[in-house]
């Protein structure tokens, strides 16, 4: 089985940009998660979808959104993007997202903002 | 909210060496998942351990949790170079079980 791909790898805007990033989850998967991860905060949630539906948020401002197609794969959408959101966006995939269900994860979108 | 505190924040050890991480949860850990980072790259999955009590190994990494202390431990024996990266524990949230929390990461470097 493929693991979790995401699109691109590398990515430089400037400030004010808007950005998307894909996530393709390991077949048979239907729970994404999208997790930022800066030196200085560490690893965070971002939010979860399951079948389309958001079901999970962290906390993290509205220029922040994602979504989950049928397929499930996802996007991750940053608008007006600020210099403190350059940060590698990792995202992971799992069967249900249930309780003591491993996540795997892809190997990040490095985002550098300008 | 749930925090993880692991340590050491950092270790260097010579080749050959045993080493050990641990991560404390402030709250009751319902799945504690470790994984690894080279840097700058995504995370690759160790193990996950459900039940207090629970030994689990791959290779040469054992880890353990202790429901009680509310802590697990991530062992290394004979640390090679290729162990070298970033540690990090994991954890579901209580009660939202797709949200996860993750420790602040030992970054382990091993000397040949």
């Amino acid at each position: 089985k493929a693991g979790v791909t995401q699109t691109p790898r590398y990515l430089i805007k400037t400030r004010g940009q808007q950005v998307t990033l894909s996530c393709s989850p390991i077949s048979g998967h239907r729970s994404v998660s999208w997790y930022q991860q800066t030196p200085g905060q560490g690893l965070q949630f971002l939010f979860e979808y399951f079948s389309e539906t958001q079901r999970n948020k962290g906390n993290f401002p509205g220029r922040f959104s994602g979504r989950q197609f049928s397929n499930s794969r996802s996007e991750m959408n940053v608008s007006t993007l600020e210099l403190g959101d350059s940060a590698l966006y990792l995202c992971a995939s799992s069967w249900a997202g249930g309780p003591q269900e491993t996540q795997y994860f892809g190997p990040g979108t490095r985002l550098l903002v300008l | 909210s749930q925090e993880l505190e692991q340590s050491p924040q950092s270790l260097i050890v010579q080749e050959g060496k045993n080493l050990t991480i641990n991560c404390t949860s402030s709250k009751t850990l319902y799945g504690l998942y470790w994984y690894k980072q080279k840097y700058g790259e995504g995370l690759i999955f160790l193990m996950m351990l459900q039940k207090g009590g629970e030994e689990k190994s791959h290779e040469k990494i054992t880890a353990k949790l202790d429901e009680k202390k509310q802590q697990s431990s991530l062992h290394i024996t004979a640390s090679q170079p290729s162990h070298a990266g970033i540690y990090l524990c994991g954890a579901d949230s209580p009660g939202n079980f797709n949200k996860f929390y993750f420790g602040s990461g030992t970054k382990l470097n091993v000397k040949p």
